[in-house]
């Protein structure tokens, strides 16, 4: 079966400081997708990055960045210089090409103080 | 642009009435669409996957008698909540893969909240 685990429900960074994310996930499939997404209060599922698992080399959006180690089967999210508007449950999912199900973690409720 | 939206964002029924939610995607045409179901403070979880012109996927535990959904054309997608109970009360929210074979490139509704009294 195909899990995704966020081991950290709850995260806070100062402004302007560097956090990660972690997440691990499982799947018996080599082709897959891994996402993070962000969701605001808004409740609006927001994508901030994504990773092909065919690809070694690591993702990057601005200031987001990840940290894919494939045969750990970890995908951590790092955000620098951290902004007020980056607050939000932060999900990591995992989309497999066989069953084209995308699962997500539990979350991670990320809080930025000013 | 990817915007997929959704009608209504919130909506208060009675208990054994039912409830349709719709969910648009306004500028690009989406074989598949999908539906999630979020409790408060919890995660997404997958209630169904539609492709246009054919039946939904129902994963396990979702009941599809009470869970109707229509895919009748690239743009629009359909969930009834029939014979609603306060149980069923959640966020539910769709979202639409972009391409053929793009499944893993979907955009996601605002959601509605669903409150049955």
């Amino acid at each position: 079966a195909q899990t995704v685990t966020q081991s950290q429900p709850e995260m806070s960074v100062q402004e302007a400081e560097t956090v990660t994310l972690s997440c691990t996930y499982d799947t018996s499939e080599s082709d897959y997708y891994l996402f993070w997404y962000k969701q605001p209060p808004s409740r609006q599922m927001i994508l901030v990055i994504r990773q092909e698992a065919y690809k070694q080399q690591n993702a990057t959006e601005n200031r987001f960045s990840v940290n894919f180690q494939k045969a750990a089967k970890s995908f951590s999210l790092k955000i620098s210089d951290s902004q007020l508007g980056d607050a939000a449950m932060y999900f990591c999912a995992c989309f497999q090409g066989g069953s084209e199900k995308l699962v997500f973690g539990k979350g991670t409720k990320l809080t930025v103080n000013p | 642009g990817a915007v997929v939206s959704q009608h209504p964002s919130r909506v208060i029924c009675k208990s054994g009435t039912s409830v349709k939610i719709e969910c648009r995607s306004l500028d690009f045409q989406a074989t598949t669409m999908f539906w999630y179901r979020q409790f408060p403070k919890k995660s997404l979880m997958l209630m169904a996957t539609s492709n246009e012109g054919s039946k939904a996927t129902y994963e396990q535990g979702v009941e599809k008698d009470k869970f109707l959904i229509n895919h009748a054309s690239l743009t629009l997608s359909t969930l009834t909540v029939t014979s609603a109970h306060p149980e069923d009360s959640s966020f539910y929210i769709c979202s639409a893969a972009k391409g053929q074979g793009a499944a893993y490139e979907q955009y996601f509704g605002p959601g509605t909240r669903l409150t049955v009294t």
